[in-house]
């Protein structure tokens, strides 16, 4: 059974960095590309970032790019996404997904999401 | 980027009901050169995570129940639920996998009448 758990959220103020961390299970990861998407609070999806299934590739959305950095670390299962410099409008829960597709395509699994909130 | 236009964004519904629920892309999600549509959809209920539903539009995934039907092509999409069910209600969203930055629809909620 494919899994997805996050962890690292909570309360930070503006301007500082957190680190979230994905643990998987149930697939071989080095095997897929994964990705973070985030849903503020009462609003829809918005993909923050995406890394190929061996790391050479990250795609971001501009607003967090050269804040966020998304990494996987392959014998460990886990994906990560540094964030720094946080702002007020990336509160959010932040979910971690698998990605299906060589190119990647789209999101087949779907972690319990970890909230982030933003705020002095 | 390619925006993603839901409607209607809620939709009252009664069990049985045949439901249909529309998704347009700003730029068609047609790659000529294997003909598919690059978009899905997912079912997010209350409380949860989402969850895919249909991709290339309109190949359901694994366990989907064959009353979620996806259709259309170039820019215009549809999922279809023939015969909604209690545990249907939920947001649905699309979303474009045609190039970065990814990007969902609004999302169109279904709600009991």
């Amino acid at each position: 059974e494919v899994q997805l758990v996050e962890s690292g959220g909570g309360l930070v103020q503006p301007g500082r960095s957190m680190k979230l961390s994905c643990a998987a299970s149930g697939f071989t990861f080095s095997n897929y590309g994964m990705a973070w998407v985030r849903q503020a609070p009462t609003k829809g999806l918005e993909w923050v970032a995406t890394i190929s299934y061996d790391g050479s590739s990250t795609y971001y959305r501009d607003s967090v790019k050269g804040r966020f950095t998304i990494s996987r670390d392959n014998a460990k299962s886990t994906l990560y996404l540094q964030m720094n410099s946080l702002r007020s409008e990336d509160t959010a829960t932040y979910y971690c997904t698998r990605v299906r597709g060589a190119r990647p395509h789209y999101f087949d699994y779907w972690g319990q999401g970890v909230m982030v909130t933003v705020s002095s | 980027d390619i925006v993603m236009t839901q409607t209607p964004s809620s939709q009252a519904v009664s069990a049985g009901e045949k439901v249909t629920m529309s998704c347009k892309s700003s730029q068609s999600l047609l790659y000529n050169e294997n003909k598919k549509n690059y978009l899905a959809w997912y079912q997010q209920k209350p409380g949860q995570s989402p969850k895919l539903l249909i991709y290339w539009a309109s190949t359901r995934e694994s366990g989907v129940p064959d009353r979620f039907i996806g259709s259309g092509s170039g820019t215009d999409f549809t999922l279809t639920i023939s015969s909604v069910q209690a545990e249907d209600l939920a947001v649905y969203y699309c979303q474009q996998y045609y190039n970065f930055p990814r990007t969902f629809g609004g999302g169109t909620k279904l709600e009991l009448k």
